[in-house]
């Protein structure tokens, strides 16, 4: 079956750390894999996309890498900031209608 | 600016009763989701439209309708079928290719 999987159990860090979330998915064959931040209580927001021929991408403090062998993807924030405290979400599109389908997130909690 | 604004914030329904929430953008985006967030958990599709006058069922279409008349719009119905219909609902927009999705800031619908 397909799935796409993050880390259920929340992330906590120190302040100036890096934070690394892992994204894995099964049974897709996906041309890109983005990321997007939610806030609780509000709708997520777009952070970054990969495509399957990048094996990396930077923006700012934040780095994403793409592993189509591995069928998996890493966003990494460096120098983590307690503003950076929220859940991380994947996504990718499935099929031909243009699914777009998110993985359950991962809670990331940096520490003054 | 361009945006995508969901409305109401908060809905109350009634045990038997349908509610319609609103979705609408400005984005001139072509394709249409929607979500719904229980506690502590990630998006899943309700459904999805990438043209006028066509959508499709995501993976937990029961209980719920949709229409997309105009390409600004893409109204939800939560029908009496759907027998847990307390959640948190999210309506995002995106180009054809599904790449940078802007989300609604959300209704948060309660059965009294």
């Amino acid at each position: 079956s397909q799935k796409i999987e993050q880390n259920s159990e929340a992330l906590n860090i120190q302040e100036g750390k890096t934070a690394t979330l892992t994204c894995n998915y099964t049974n897709y064959s996906p041309a890109y894999l983005q990321w997007y931040r939610q806030d609780p209580g509000r709708g997520p927001v777009f952070l970054l996309l990969i495509r399957e021929n990048e094996k990396e991408k930077r923006k700012e403090r934040l780095k994403v890498t793409f592993d189509t062998t591995l069928k998996q993807s890493l966003f990494h924030i460096t120098a983590s900031q307690p503003a950076d405290s929220a859940t991380y979400l994947c996504a990718l599109l499935s099929g031909g209608y243009n699914k777009l389908i998110f993985g359950a997130g991962t809670r990331l909690a940096v520490h003054p | 600016d361009g945006g995508i604004t969901q409305s109401p914030k908060y809905l109350f329904r009634k045990e038997g009763q349908n509610v319609t929430l609103s979705c609408e953008q400005n984005l001139n985006h072509d394709a249409m989701y929607w979500y719904r967030q229980d506690p502590g958990q990630g998006l899943r599709l309700i459904y999805y439209s990438q043209i006028v006058n066509d959508f499709q069922k995501g993976d937990i279409a029961e209980g719920y309708s949709v229409s997309r008349e105009k390409k600004e719009s893409f109204p939800l119905t939560v029908t009496s079928a759907q027998k847990n219909p307390t959640a948190f609902y999210l309506c995002a927009s995106t180009g054809r290719t599904g790449e940078k999705a802007f989300f609604g800031q959300g209704t948060r619908l309660t059965v009294v």
